[in-house]
């Protein structure tokens, strides 16, 4: 059974480019969730999605990030015209739903470097 | 609002040593706690949880308690190995109670000594 699975796992773009971020949860999983690590900080909540829904975005910034989770294929978390504050790691988790415990999984991240 | 504090690191041990990482939290309500480690370039993977006041969790020799009454979650190992220099992230969940919304203390680096 495979894990959370992200791509690309590192990613540079130059500041103004966009980003792409993918995560396919583990089979039997239908609950999203993505966080942001910044360099040496604890990971901060950025989103929340089941398939076609945002349940939670409270943690998403105001302008230039956008996520979605669609009925077939990946999430996506897009960033538009990245500035060099992006530069983070972006862990992609996934949780069944019915998630006892609120236990969820993480996937091996996907690190953005702007240059 | 609820958060997780974790003692400063890095934490530098011989091999065999005990280890001790604490955590605090502030929290409303009866939040489940997880202690996460990461290795270098690596994921976040769950060591362990509990999901309520006295719960222990164990995995690979690491455990901790939840303690209401000190709000701590301390993650103590009674010798460890190199393999084991990790980041290790405490974490209790909030919102409604089937979510994966977590908050993150801000990790503390073991390195462990041959």
């Amino acid at each position: 059974n495979a894990g959370v699975m992200q791509n690309p796992r590192h990613l540079v773009r130059r500041r103004g480019q966009e980003a792409r971020l993918r995560c396919s949860p583990m089979k039997g999983h239908s609950h999203v969730y993505w966080y942001r690590q910044l360099p040496e900080e604890g990971l901060k909540f950025m989103v929340y999605l089941q398939k076609e829904n945002i349940i939670d975005e409270s943690g998403m910034p105001k302008e230039r990030f956008s996520a979605e989770f669609p009925k077939e294929g990946p999430s996506i978390l897009r960033i538009q015209q990245v500035v060099r504050g992006d530069s983070a790691a972006y862990f992609c988790a996934s949780s069944p739903a019915d998630s006892s415990g609120n236990t969820i999984y993480f996937g091996e991240g996907s690190w953005l470097t702007v240059v | 609002g609820d958060s997780v504090t974790q003692m400063e690191g890095p934490v530098t041990l011989s091999e065999e040593a005990f280890l001790t990482i604490n955590c605090t939290y502030t929290a409303t309500g009866y939040p489940s706690l997880f202690w996460y480690v990461q290795y270098p370039g690596e994921g976040l993977q769950l060591l362990l949880k509990a999901t309520k006041a006295d719960d222990k969790g164990s995995n690979k020799g690491f455990e901790a308690t939840y303690r209401k009454e000190t709000t701590s979650f301390h993650l103590e190992k009674g010798s460890v190995q190199v393999s084991d220099s990790a980041v290790y992230f405490c974490a209790l969940s909030y919102g409604s109670s089937n979510t994966g919304k977590l908050i993150f203390g801000q990790g503390t680096t073991l390195q462990v000594k041959p």
